[in-house]
């Protein structure tokens, strides 16, 4: 059963550095697309980008390019979300996901069908 | 980029009572693009509708999804304690995905 499992809460000041994590405990993880998700304290969910850890090809929402990083290391299945200079902004539950595919009639549906449990980050002076 | 509006914002219903919500897009999305998720409080989201109408791994057949083109319904039938939480639609296409903003199910 895959499982993704997120690092820690993070509390961090703005303009500090900050790096979290996203491992998948299964054996496919180059084969899957990873989405990163935000969810703002009692807000909705919004779609940051993607990664596919097999070619390490990213995609991200034009909210959110230039302002974070996605990358991933196949090597030991795991996918990063890194923020240069943080702005109390950013405070957030993050939430890592499998875009998974299925194929239907003459076409292919993508859904994010396992998450992780989330990682809250707190930017504050 | 695809916007999606959903409708109610807020849905009182009791236990056993029909859920019908709605998820309109900004622009023709298609059929296989669409999928529902479910977030209880303090939760991850889960996956409960893709494909529009196909239902994911292990959902109760009380849940079924319908639609096309700019217009999607999720539908609940016979509301479980459990259901009582939000719903979010998503698209997803050429790369890039887009959420609805949400609708809350509350018990009346």
């Amino acid at each position: 059963e895959v499982q993704l499992v997120q690092s820690g809460a993070e509390v961090k000041k703005p303009g500090e550095s900050l790096k979290i994590s996203c491992k998948d405990s299964g054996d496919s993880f180059s084969t899957y697309w990873i989405a990163w998700v935000r969810q703002m304290p009692g807000k909705g969910l919004e779609w940051m980008g993607i990664i596919y850890p097999g070619d390490s090809d990213t995609r991200y929402s034009p909210s959110f390019q230039g302002q974070v990083t996605i990358s991933a290391d196949k090597s030991i299945s795991t996918a990063y979300l890194q923020w240069g200079s943080l702005k109390a902004s950013d405070t957030a539950l993050y939430y890592c996901a499998r875009l998974r595919s299925w194929y239907l009639v003459y076409s292919y549906s993508y859904a994010m069908d396992v998450w992780g449990q989330g990682t809250t980050v707190t930017v504050s002076s | 980029e695809i916007v999606l509006t959903q409708s109610p914002g807020t849905l009182s219903l009791s236990p056993g009572e029909r859920a019908t919500l709605s998820c309109r897009a900004s622009q023709s999305v298609s059929y296989s693009s669409l999928a529902w998720y479910q977030q209880r409080p303090g939760q991850a989201p889960r996956l409960l509708i893709y494909g529009s109408s196909s239902r994911a791994t292990g959902i109760p057949d009380r849940f079924s999804g319908s639609g096309s083109g700019t217009d999607f319904t999720l539908t609940i039938n016979r509301l479980e304690p459990e259901d009582f939480a939000v719903y979010y639609c998503q698209q997803y296409g050429s790369s890039l995905g887009t959420f609805g903003q949400g609708t809350k199910v509350e018990i009346k």
